[in-house]
């Protein structure tokens, strides 16, 4: 009931296209979705993040959509550049509780 | 505003000997989570510390490791009688409220 399923494991985009990636959870009582990206060793860098009182959260090129009834959440990224090209994390947590990951997504665009 | 400061960034072991691990969380933030990832593996939760207290350690194996954050000064995760697999990266964050975390850039571990 603690985890954060993840899909897909890997995943190639063209430039310019849309990068979607999909997590689902099980604990209801999760409140709070970051999205987190990876590069090559580094650390983990906040993305974005949503709470479930909204459906969808959009920053620049990044949109976050919420199904709170399906207890499911995507990271869609617009117009996917080289540079984006990175290992993605979704995630949830209860406050003040450990933030659960799911196992990543490696996304490589094309030029 | 600095950020989650790790250090060593990198940490070579032979197999028995000890690794401390160390984490300036950024200013303002009392509580710490240390995360370990394994090559194109995720992020497996370790510990969650407040200032003096463990408050989870589930993710923590029961021998040999141990992870503190004192009053004054970094939080410590500890390795005693290293082995072979637990040659990983370990990375640290922290919060100010418990919600929000910022990982810092990672303690590459190599046990030879």
């Amino acid at each position: 009931q603690q985890q954060v399923k993840q899909s897909p494991q890997s995943l190639i985009v063209q430039k310019g296209g849309i990068s979607i990636i999909n997590c689902a959870y099980e604990n209801t009582a999760f409140d709070y979705f970051p999205w987190y990206q990876q590069f090559p060793g580094k650390g983990p860098a906040l993305l974005i993040a949503i709470r479930p009182d909204v459906s969808e959260k959009k920053e620049g090129r990044f949109t976050i959509s919420f199904n709170k009834s399906a207890k499911q959440f995507s990271l869609h990224i617009m117009d996917s550049q080289p540079g984006d090209s990175a290992t993605y994390f979704c995630a949830a947590s209860i406050p003040r509780d450990k933030i659960i990951f799911g196992k990543g997504t490696r996304l490589h665009i094309l030029p | 505003n600095a950020g989650v400061m790790q250090n060593p960034r990198h940490l070579v072991r032979r197999r028995g000997q000890e690794a401390r691990l160390r984490c300036s969380p950024m200013k303002g933030h009392s509580h710490v989570y240390w995360y370990r990832q394994l090559p194109e593996e995720g992020l497996k939760f370790m510990v969650y510390l407040q200032k003096e207290n463990i408050i989870d350690e589930s993710g923590m194996p029961k021998e040999r490791f141990s992870a503190e954050f004192p009053k004054e000064g970094p939080s410590i995760l500890r390795i005693q009688q290293v082995v072979r697999g637990d040659s990983a990266a370990y990375f640290c964050a922290s919060s100010p409220r418990g919600d929000t975390i910022y990982f810092g850039e990672g303690s590459w571990l190599t046990v030879v």
